[in-house]
């Protein structure tokens, strides 16, 4: 079945620092979303990519999408201490709806 | 709307018994996720249904496990009988599509406990 692997599992970094996480997936996907989890909440969608090399930013968030859309990274420039958390990638390959959501980055921004 | 809502929030109970979670969806919302998250496992997904009929369950652990969806606005997750090894936070998510945005909007989760 579809795996999606995310690296590394665990960053702390400097507030002021970047940050990058990387996701790569065992099949090409459809599409690959991401998702911000909170210290004890639930997973938020951050944002979805769909085309092949696709860059989208939000405010210090930059996304990348594979040129062979099997791979994708999330990059904070700047961190500040709101950005703890887990963040997760999570891809769905053809027609298939469900999400396999990778195993997570935890970042601790440390003041 | 008030996103998706998940009961109980928390639920400690002992081997053996059964355990119900419920979920009720954002309402226009066709397809329903049934999540479990460990620290061993990461999030992983147990159940889907699109328009209440269930379309994969291949990551229901074992057949201690059953979901239903009676109707669109309501489902459940039972475990019968419940097991230590379940204990876990079980996430409900529910997404809409007919456009191509297919984002999952999560409940805040049924933290389960069992002794």
């Amino acid at each position: 079945g579809q795996q999606v692997m995310q690296i590394p599992q665990y960053q702390h970094v400097q507030e002021g620092e970047d940050f990058t996480t990387y996701c790569n997936s065992s099949t090409t996907l459809s599409n690959i979303q991401w998702y911000k989890q909170r210290p004890g909440g639930h997973p938020v969608f951050l944002i979805q990519l769909v085309k092949s090399g696709e860059v989208k930013k939000q405010k210090r968030l930059t996304f990348q999408f594979g040129e062979a859309k099997k791979n994708s990274s999330l990059h904070i420039t700047a961190t500040q201490t709101t950005d703890v958390g887990t963040y997760f990638c999570a891809g769905a390959s053809g027609s298939a709806r469900q999400l396999t959501f990778g195993s997570g980055t935890q970042l601790t921004v440390l003041p | 709307d008030a996103g998706v809502i998940q009961s109980p929030r928390h639920e400690v109970t002992e081997m053996g018994q059964e355990v119900t979670l419920r979920c009720k969806p954002i309402s226009g919302h066709d397809y329903l996720f049934w999540y479990r998250q460990t620290m061993m496992r990461g999030l992983e997904l147990l159940i889907y249904f699109n328009n209440n009929v269930p379309i994969d369950d291949s990551g229901m652990p074992e057949d201690r496990f059953s979901a239903k969806m009676p109707n669109a606005s309501f489902s459940t997750l039972k475990i019968q009988p419940s097991e230590p090894r379940d204990s876990a936070v079980y996430f409900c998510a529910s997404s809409f599509r007919p456009g191509k945005n297919t984002e999952a909007f999560f409940g805040q989760g049924t933290r389960l406990t069992v002794v």
